[in-house]
Order: C-alpha cells, then sequence, then structure tokens
C-alpha cells in the first residue's frame, strides 16, 4: 500500500499534444514533490508545493506546468515537449516539507514523447 | 549546495553473502540522510533514515547504514542478501534548513544477485 498512486502508468504523447499527469496522496500530508527520472541521472526534483502553495521551482521550463488545488492532489500539465522530456515522472508527498520528513512516493508516469 | 556520491554504478553480490553500498555526501551542516530502494516498475521506498542520535541505524528488510561524519559517508549493509533484494538504491540528502531543496539523490547503485 503506497499511499500515493499516479495516474497515468505510461504516456506516449507527440510533441504538439497537451496531457496532464495526475497525483493523489492518501496520508493526509502536507507537501508535495514532483521530481524527474531519467537514464543515467539522478533524480531531479521540479517543483514543490507546502499547503497547496508552490515554493520551489527549479528552473523546469515552462512546458511543464504545476497545478495543486488541495493538498491531496497535484497534476502536471505537459505542452510541447520534447523527445529529451521522456522520462519517469515521480510524484511524492511527506507531512511537512522539512528536510527530516520521509517523502513518500507514488509509482510514478513514464512519459516518452515522440 | 549538497551532494551526494554514489561511487559505484553496479554491484553484483551472491545470494546469502554480506553487501555494502557507499555513500559519500556534502553538506555544511549536519545533514538527514536516507537510502530508498527501487524495485522495476516501482516508485522509491524508504529503507532507513539518519537525523540525529545513534549513528547506526537500523531500517528494513534488515538493511542498517551507520553514518560517519569524518568520512563523510553513510554506506548501506545487509548480513546476507536474497534474491528479492535485487533493485536500485538511492542514497538522498535532506536540507535541514527546511524543505524548499527537497531531497538531493545519488545516481543510484544497481544491485545485482547471483543466484
Amino acid at each position: 500500500e503506497t499511499g500515493v498512486t499516479q495516474t497515468p502508468r505510461h504516456l506516449v504523447m507527440g510533441m504538439t499534444n497537451k496531457k496532464s499527469l495526475k497525483c493523489e496522496q492518501h496520508l493526509g500530508h502536507n507537501a508535495m514533490y514532483w521530481y524527474k527520472q531519467s537514464a543515467k541521472k539522478p533524480l531531479e526534483l521540479m517543483f514543490v508545493y507546502n499547503f497547496k502553495e508552490q515554493t520551489e521551482n527549479n528552473s523546469v521550463p515552462s512546458r511543464f506546468s504545476p497545478e495543486c488545488p488541495n493538498s491531496s492532489h497535484l497534476f502536471l500539465h505537459l505542452h510541447t515537449l520534447q523527445p529529451e522530456d521522456s522520462a519517469l515522472y515521480l510524484c511524492a508527498s511527506s507531512r511537512t516539507w522539512a528536510g527530516q520528513e520521509t517523502q513518500y512516493f507514488g509509482p510514478g508516469t513514464r512519459l516518452l514523447v515522440l | 549546495a549538497q551532494s551526494v556520491t554514489q561511487p559505484d554504478i553496479h554491484i553484483t553480490v551472491s545470494e546469502g553473502a554480506s553487501l555494502e553500498l557507499r555513500c559519500n555526501y556534502s553538506y555544511g551542516a549536519t545533514p538527514y540522510l536516507f537510502w530508498y530502494v527501487q524495485s522495476p516498475g516501482q516508485g522509491l521506498q524508504l529503507l532507513l533514515k539518519y537525523f540525529s542520535g545513534d549513528t547506526l541505524v537500523q531500517g528494513i528488510k534488515g538493511f542498517e547504514a551507520e553514518f560517519k561524519r569524518s568520512q563523510s559517508s553513510f554506506n548501506l549493509r545487509k548480513p546476507s542478501v536474497h534474491w528479492s533484494d535485487a533493485a536500485e538504491y538511492f542514497c538522498a540528502v535532506g536540507d535541514s534548513g527546511g524543505g524548499a531543496d527537497g531531497l538531493t539523490f545519488g545516481k543510484g547503485t544497481h544491485l545485482i544477485i547471483q543466484p
């Protein structure tokens, strides 16, 4: 039981498409995160939300647009992506955004951009 | 800025043998340190973490790790591995100044178990 779900699990899209990734956490947490996992690279933090407010945007291109309507849901809207954006996108949540808090991860969405 | 180095990209261990995965970090203050495991097609699962107290921490699935400040290391160990331990292992450091940086991860170590 992961407590963090992500949909879809797999997504193939063309460079002109618009799609959205969804993340939902059932743990009562207040912080949520998007990470990008590419082959042979460390996980990259993309966005952080704390109590629905975006607190971090690590120089992510504007073709990625996050949305956090409430503390349980997090979206990543995608448009005009590039092939190098193909990766595993992981959502995580934690009780608070303090550095010692355990982050709980979803299974990820495997994205392929053609 | 904090950073994490996992020097071994791949490690092969025979089933039943002992295991040590290396992790070195760079951080100005006392770090928060984590080990996560990722099985194929899965997200990351926490094995153990350290942020204060006893420098030897016990985790799930029989894993332990030791924080050594003098060596800036947080190596993961298991006395006897099982075939189900085959996975990707990530060391991470958390920002003690707040959560804005999330977790900084190493590149991971791919563990292969030989029968």
